[in-house]
């Protein structure tokens, strides 16, 4: 069965303080990957797509990096506008292509 | 560009009775679909379409229904609220049929009691 977990659950950082978030997976045959943030009473909002094992992708502060079996979500230098819940997904290759299996998220908090 | 727009914001139900929440995209999106979103549980999708007509179940579409008369507007009816549907529902609209870069409303908050 196609799976998503992400971890930690909840990070609190220090502004400046860089760290990372991880989604691990489980599907037969990955299409792609997805991270999403979403602030709180909102819709999640999309940041990346990564469809290969080695494949990088950059905005500001966050860096997306893929793996055969997760992702990493790099936070440099976090400032308190980043505190959201950042959100994985993942869609498997064949069948319904078109449906994402989401996992329950990371909870940022950045204090200044 | 007001992008997906979902109404109503916030709704009340008892046990038993219909609605109907409404979803609308500007942006000539073929891709819309309905996701619910619970604590501790990821986002769900309920029902999907990919264009005008066509409509499919996702993963939880029991007590659902949904219809795609335009492009535009992807409405989803509850039958007979059950206390089980309480949740955050929220619409989303791809210009793909394969849902990449899915774009969200501001999700619609239900309780049923």
């Amino acid at each position: 069965e196609d799976q998503v977990t992400q971890s930690p659950e909840a990070l609190r950082l220090q502004e400046g303080e860089s760290s990372s978030l991880n989604c691990s997976y489980t599907v037969s045959g990955l299409r792609g990957l997805f991270w999403y943030r979403q602030d709180p009473g909102k819709g999640p909002e999309f940041l990346f797509t990564l469809y290969s094992a080695g494949e990088e992708k950059e905005k500001e502060r966050l860096k997306a990096t893929l793996t055969k079996k997760e992702s990493f979500l790099h936070i440099t230098a976090p400032k308190p506008e980043d505190s959201a819940t950042y959100l994985c997904a993942v869609q498997a290759r064949g069948g319904a292509t078109n449906k994402l299996i989401f996992g329950t998220g990371t909870l940022l908090a950045v204090q200044p | 560009n007001a992008g997906v727009t979902q109404t109503p914001k916030f709704q009340v139900l008892k046990t038993g009775q219909s609605m109907t929440l409404q979803c609308a995209q500007d942006m000539n999106h073929e891709y819309m679909s309905w996701y619910r979103q619970d604590p501790g549980m990821g986002l769900r999708l309920i029902h999907y379409s990919v264009g005008a007509g066509i409509t499919d179940q996702g993963e939880v579409p029991n007590g659902y229904n949904v219809s795609r008369s335009t492009t535009e507007d992807f409405p989803l009816r509850l039958l007979s609220a059950a206390p089980s549907q309480t949740s955050v529902y929220f619409c989303a609209s791809s210009p793909t049929r394969t849902a990449e870069k899915l774009f969200f409303g501001s999700g619609t908050q239900l309780s049923v009691l």
